[in-house]
């Protein structure tokens, strides 16, 4: 059990486009999602905490405008990243927290993003 | 100061080896540690949590010093499948306690060679 499914597992795009990343807990029901980035050679960086129904909550630095979260359902959340870039070319992780779970994440394969 | 301290490495040691690997926290108020396991361009899975009294898993032993805040991990007699970059990391807590925030180290790379 416990298993997380992101989809796509990778994209390239263009600039200025946008890129829908769904991140889905396939046999339990998350509460809370959370998305990282990871650049080369760096480690995971959280990006923001998604609880259902309500809005995330993005760590310093991260701009809410440009990655939109939407965590509709208790299986399911996305992040969209709006005009990308070339900078944002990098591995977007969620992972997710099983209700009842407090310490426990479960983490997706991962999306690579590549901008052109 | 980083939240969470690792060697970067790489540590290239030869079948068989011991090895073992360091991390410091800065957050004396952390509750829970994990050592995860991150294979090149794929999701890191969780190896070991890490407790007080600390606890071995088969050729793993993992070790909290929480006076020191300091984390270790020891991996005996080394196998070519332990290859992977070994990330140490620490919760915090926040909102009251009531959600968990992962805080990741920069891992620790460990080639292991034939």
């Amino acid at each position: 059990g416990a298993v997380v499914s992101q989809h796509p597992s990778w994209v390239i795009c263009k600039s200025g486009t946008s890129v829908k990343i769904e991140c889905r807990s396939l046999d339990f029901q998350a509460t809370t999602m959370f998305w990282y980035r990871q650049f080369p050679k760096q480690s995971l960086m959280l990006m923001a905490t998604s609880n259902e129904g309500s809005k995330a909550t993005y760590e310093q630095g991260v701009e809410k405008d440009k990655f939109l979260i939407n965590h509709a359902s208790l299986t399911l959340s996305t992040l969209t990243v709006t005009s990308a870039h070339p900078e944002d070319s990098s591995f977007y992780i969620c992972s997710a927290q099983r209700f009842g779970s407090y310490n426990e994440q479960f983490f997706g394969p991962g999306t690579r993003l590549t901008v052109l | 100061r980083k939240e969470v301290e690792q060697d970067p490495g790489p540590f290239n040691v030869p079948e068989g080896a011991t090895v073992a690997f360091n991390c410091t926290y800065s957050n004396s108020a952390s509750q829970s540690f994990f050592w995860y396991r991150q294979d090149c361009r794929k999701e890191p899975k969780l190896l070991m949590s890490v407790y007080s009294s600390g606890n071995e898993d088969g050729r793993f032993t993992a070790q909290l010093n929480r006076a020191s805040q300091y984390i270790s991990l020891l991996i005996r007699d080394s196998k070519l499948s332990d290859s992977a970059t070994y990330l140490c990391v620490v919760n915090s807590l926040r909102g009251g306690g009531a959600t968990n925030k992962l805080i990741f180290g920069t891992g620790t790379l460990l080639a292991v060679q034939p």
